[in-house]
């Protein structure tokens, strides 16, 4: 299952508060991806990562950080977290080849 | 970026075929045809891809149409296991992952019926 792993899988924070999302991989892939998904929509591409210290922007960045110190993990944080950011929160990376992604399980955030 | 196109869901029946169609009439040359799915309360995963030729993997085959401007996921007997929400997506073919960004729409729900 590309040994990928996200915590926390479940959390109820309040507005203003900030949140970090874990996602850990054991496997040395390059490329790492945050991902949400909220009711009726697909996902939509928070930020990615193509190495440590390296990461860009994706088409939801707004209001989220991201950081990469070392290979096996990749963080996500909600600096203030808002009641817009209630969502699920999917991590992935990229298999060997480039020509696959791989998720994790998916962390549930309720803001209230 | 180039978009797809699907129905917003469709039907079948357990061990028949299903043939899931995706439209995307501004397709690049160079851009690849992926296909993933979203079980209930699952991320999503990989199901194939394809550039011009069909393709066929131990989960489904893939048929693209000669000028490229659609393509066709084929379930080749579908099970209750298959039902989910599929994806077509186009990704542009280069160097690293920053050209492998995935653009999710809202896919097409499929129902098995028993």
């Amino acid at each position: 299952d590309a040994g990928i792993t996200q915590s926390p899988r479940h959390k109820v924070t309040e507005t203003g508060t900030p949140v970090t999302l874990r996602c850990h991989q054991t496997e040395n892939h390059r490329y790492m991806y945050w991902y949400r998904q909220d009711p009726g929509h697909g996902l939509r591409l928070i930020h990615y990562s193509y190495g440590v210290k390296d990461t860009d922007k994706g088409e939801v960045s707004d209001g989220y950080s991201v950081s990469r110190s070392k290979t096996e993990d990749f963080l996500l944080t909600l600096e203030s977290a808002t009641s817009s950011q209630t969502s699920v929160y999917f991590c992935a990376i990229m298999l060997a080849g480039g020509s696959e992604q791989f998720f994790g399980p998916g962390t549930r955030l309720t803001v209230l | 970026d180039a978009k797809t196109t699907q129905p917003n869901s469709m039907e079948s029946n357990e061990e028949e075929p299903v043939h899931l169609p995706c439209n995307h009439s501004t397709i690049s040359g160079t851009d690849y045809i992926h296909w993933y799915r979203q079980l209930p309360s699952q991320g999503p995963e990989y199901v194939i891809h394809g550039l011009t030729s069909n393709v066929n993997n131990r989960m489904a085959s893939l048929a693209i149409a000669e000028d490229r401007k659609s393509s066709t996921l084929i379930l080749h007997r579908a099970t209750l296991r298959d039902a989910a929400v599929y994806y077509c997506i186009l990704t542009p073919r280069g160097s690293g992952g920053s050209n492998y960004k995935l653009t999710f729409g809202k896919g097409t729900l499929l129902t098995v019926n028993p």
